[in-house]
């Protein structure tokens, strides 16, 4: 099984419908991330989550909202999609000093038409 | 200034050479660096890591860091056609409260 899980894979939704992706881990990390990619552009952090009750906006998080259910668990809303949400959305963990970086899920392809 | 800058590239190189990748940040406070390596469709899979001035080599990698000018670099000796990929720098430091934070990476491709 992989260390950080992303459901679903892949994803097609309609303009203004609520979308939740969701993130578990078994790593253990106290630190989460929830990154978009669009082509050219790499990855835009949107939020992420030190802990359970620390939760920081990102670059990008208008149109995101997020849910840090336990430590193991991070997920991440669309309350009402728009295409230009259209992107590659992956979740991440790190160690609190970031020592060894940041392990990436599987990623979860979402498209809004 | 963007946090974390990379050239996009494509970066062409012939199976065999030495393929050079940069990468520059713009906060001083930075204290881990790391290079990732990233296939088309697939999640980014880290390949360094260096957190010191100087040289780090693992295998055909060999990660650069100079803090006084800001910037790391990845060498990738006897390059191979399936190093070609996108490679992300991803930089976390005091300014960005120790998050990570990535360049938009570079396209390189090894020519057989």
């Amino acid at each position: 099984d992989a260390d950080v899980t992303q459901t679903p894979r892949n994803r097609i939704t309609k303009t203004g419908k609520r979308i939740m992706l969701e993130c578990s881990q078994t790593k253990g990390h106290d630190r989460m991330y929830w990154y978009r990619q669009d082509p050219g552009l790499g990855l835009r952090l949107i939020y992420y989550s030190f802990d359970v009750k620390d939760i920081n906006k990102g670059e990008i998080s208008d149109g995101y909202s997020v849910s840090r259910q336990a430590q193991a668990k991070f997920s991440l809303s669309l309350e009402s999609a728009i295409p230009n949400q259209t992107a590659l959305y992956f979740c991440a963990t790190s160690d609190p000093a970031d020592r060894d970086g940041a392990f990436f899920g599987q990623g979860t392809r979402l498209t809004v038409v | 200034q963007k946090e974390v800058e990379q050239n996009s590239g494509p970066l062409s190189v012939p199976e065999g050479a030495i393929a050079s990748l940069n990468c520059t940040y713009s906060d001083r406070g930075s204290q881990s660096f790391f290079w990732y390596r990233q296939y088309s469709g697939k999640s980014p899979e880290l390949i360094m890591s260096i957190y010191s001035n100087g040289d780090k080599e693992d295998g055909r990698f060999t990660a650069q860091l100079n803090k006084a000018s800001q910037y790391v670099s990845l060498l990738i000796r006897d390059s191979q056609p399936s190093d070609s990929a996108t490679y992300l720098c991803a930089v976390n430091g005091r300014d960005s409260s120790y998050k990570l934070i990535f360049g938009s990476g570079t396209r390189l491709l090894v020519r057989p």
